[in-house]
């Protein structure tokens, strides 16, 4: 059984830093796409930052692009978030999913497991 | 980046009603369309992806449709237990982007 586990939210000041962590299990680790997908609250979906398995290949959002750093520890089977420069707009629950498929750019992934998500407040 | 518009926002339904969920492009995404269903405080479950393949363990009574720029998601007998907020989701491009969602609530 697939399990995702996010950890790492919490309350930070406008300006400050969050790592956030999603720990995998269930499935080969390294052959699959890992995505941060954010909901803000009482709003829509967001994917924010994406990973291919061997981590070779990154995507961004244009609202995270060069505050957010995804990456993934195939010795610990998980993957990072690194959140800087934060403002009340990245205030939101941060959901880790799996895709379907190991690619960024190959048109046709979707996210066939989720996280219960991790809640992160930016505010003083 | 695609701009994924759906429509209505939301909508008031029966339990036994026929409804459909309709998800719009900015371009041609070919196909590359997804659906998620969400429940308040739960993460988003996938319903249907590329299209028209429903995923593993969803009943039956959900189906997508469309091609180009135009889907459609429809539940064809509602039941209570499908009351929530549905998500379409574009994967043309490395930029995936979701709809608004669609809130379906009881009538």
């Amino acid at each position: 059984e697939v399990q995702l586990l996010e950890s790492g939210g919490g309350l930070v000041q406008p300006g400050g830093s969050l790592r956030l962590s999603c720990a995998a299990s269930g499935f080969m680790f390294s052959s699959y796409v890992m995505s941060w997908v954010r909901q803000a609250p009482g709003k829509g979906l967001e994917c924010v930052s994406s990973i291919t398995g061997n981590g070779g290949n990154t995507h961004y959002a244009d609202s995270v692009k060069g505050r957010f750093t995804i990456s993934r520890d195939h010795s610990r089977n998980t993957v990072t978030l690194q959140m800087n420069s934060l403002t009340a707009e990245d205030t939101a629950v941060y959901f880790c999913a799996k895709g379907i498929l190991n690619s960024v750019i190959v048109a046709g992934n979707y996210f066939d497991d989720w996280g219960q998500g991790t809640l992160v407040t930016v505010s003083s | 980046d695609i701009q994924m518009t759906q429509s209505p926002s939301s909508l008031a339904a029966s339990v036994g009603d026929r409804v459909s969920i309709t998800c719009r492009a900015s371009q041609s995404i070919s196909g590359y369309l997804n659906w998620y269903q969400q429940k308040p405080g739960k993460a988003p479950r996938l319903l249907i992806y590329i299209t028209s393949s429903l995923q593993s363990g969803v009943p039956s009574r959900f189906s997508g449709s469309g091609s180009g720029t135009d889907f459609t998601l429809t539940i064809s007998s509602l039941q209570p237990e499908d009351f929530a907020t549905y998500y379409c989701q574009q994967t043309y491009t490395s930029s995936w982007t979701f709809g608004q969602g669609t809130k379906v609530e009881i009538k």
